[in-house]
């Protein structure tokens, strides 16, 4: 079955601890996507990779990471530095010739 | 500045009927468009799309319209059922944006029966 996982679908951290996401995806997709999701927010992109090894900010870039060491794999950090973890936070992947996203199923994520 | 607004943050229809879900766009370099179905916890699922060079386009029991010089799209569902019930979310993009989406605050659309 092609498609994108991410997990866990749940985390738990205390304040101060940086978490890493998962995303991975088998659809053979260049390029990857991290959103967030906050309540009666639409998604607002933290960052993308059209490509492996490169990546580029989105529009709330500030207090994340990434990584793409392999087409399939794009893992964020959400680090210490990050205000407002507490989030959704869903990851999409797409083709080159198309622009539609596919998405994961998103984790949730809580820091208390 | 939000480049796609979704009006409505809530609609609710009732089952056989047609449900119209409105979307306005500022940016006139837009000229792609998607409409995402979500469900709470889970991730938004691609519906239907359309591109400038068209004014309609149709899938099954949905259909989205498009009006370039309103900048406005609707997304037409019928007849509404039940399992249509989550928020849909509206995305546009263009050519030179890196396949970037920008989305709307999404609208909760429930289907009574």
């Amino acid at each position: 079955d092609g498609g994108i996982t991410q997990s866990p679908k749940y985390l738990f951290r205390k304040e101060g601890q940086n978490v890493t996401l998962s995303c991975e995806q088998n659809l053979n997709h260049d390029a990857m996507y991290w959103y967030r999701q906050d309540p009666g927010q639409g998604l607002r992109l933290i960052y993308y990779s059209q490509i492996v090894n490169d990546f580029q900010k989105g529009d709330i870039a500030e207090g994340y990471s990434v990584s793409r060491e392999k087409k399939e794999s794009f893992p964020l950090t959400v680090t210490s530095a990050q205000k407002n973890p507490t989030a959704f936070y869903l990851c999409a992947s797409g083709g080159a010739k198309t622009y539609e996203q596919y998405f994961g199923p998103g984790t949730r994520l809580t820091v208390t | 500045d939000q480049q796609v607004k979704q009006n409505s943050p809530s609609l609710s229809v009732q089952e056989g009927r047609i449900s119209i879900l409105n979307c306005d766009y500022t940016n006139s370099m837009f000229d792609y468009f998607l409409w995402y179905k979500k469900y709470p916890a889970e991730g938004p699922t691609f519906l239907i799309s359309i591109s400038s060079i068209k004014d309609k386009n149709e899938d099954g029991r949905f259909t989205v319209f498009l009006n370039k010089s309103a900048k406005h799209l609707s997304l037409h569902i019928v007849p509404s059922q039940p399992g249509d019930s989550a928020v849909y979310f509206c995305a546009a993009t263009y050519g030179g944006s890196q396949g970037n989406l920008i989305f709307g605050k999404g609208t909760k659309l429930s289907v009574k029966p």
